[in-house]
């Protein structure tokens, strides 16, 4: 079966440190990717997805990047932290396919920039 | 783009009552709509979902309708229990040319 595997589940990072949150998924092969964040009381933001490697596209322009060095693995990364960076950073994976609408996330990491 | 919005943000109702949730989208070219349900501190994860072809659709307590003119889709959860407690969120996307976009999100809380 596939599973999903996030890390870290907490963090606390000082402004202007650098960020790396690594998400990978096994027992499947080419899975699309996706990272979203979530604010409170602002719902599911969509920030990256990734259909195969090496293809990023951002949907939202920020001090953020992503990157999937290899087929099931994706990092989101930061140069330098923003205080409105914090939030709940959930990575998630689908299918290709007809059924690549539904995502599967995996447990997030609570990202507190202080 | 895609614009979801999602009603009530908070929903409290007594256990054994129903509960209704609801979802406007934008964009008359979408035609699959999910729901999400994420209880405190955990992932979100799919519940139910609904394509445009079909009106209405049904998993033991849980129910979704759909009306395509109105651009407008419903959450129904029968007969509600504390562990239905949770965040739930509704989405639209266009298959084949879209991601998903999401609501806001309704916190459901279910008294016993």
């Amino acid at each position: 079966s596939q599973t999903i595997h996030q890390w870290p589940a907490t963090l606390v990072q000082p402004v202007g440190s650098p960020l790396s949150l690594e998400c990978t998924v096994e027992g499947t092969s080419n899975p699309n990717l996706y990272w979203y964040r979530q604010a409170a009381g602002r719902g599911l933001q969509l920030l990256f997805y990734s259909v195969g490697i090496g293809q990023i596209s951002s949907e939202v322009p920020q001090n953020l990047s992503a990157s999937r060095p290899q087929d099931r693995q994706f990092i989101l990364s930061s140069k330098k932290l923003l205080l409105s960076d914090s939030g709940f950073y959930l990575c998630a994976w689908s299918v290709q396919g007809p059924a690549y609408e539904k995502l599967f996330f995996g447990s997030g990491t609570q990202l507190s920039v202080l | 783009g895609e614009n979801v919005e999602q009603h009530p943000s908070t929903l409290s109702v007594q256990e054994g009552d129903s509960a209704v949730i609801k979802c406007t989208y934008s964009d008359s070219a979408s035609n699959y709509f999910p729901w999400y349900k994420q209880e405190l501190g955990k992932r979100p994860q799919l519940i139910i979902d609904i394509r445009s072809n079909v009106g209405e659709k049904k998993d033991q307590r849980i129910a979704v309708t759909l009306n395509k003119t109105a651009k407008h889709f419903s959450l129904h959860i029968t007969e509600t229990q504390p562990e239905d407690s949770a965040v739930y969120f509704c989405a639209a996307s266009r298959s084949g040319y879209s991601t998903l976009t999401f609501g806001k999100g309704t916190m459901l809380l279910v008294s016993p």
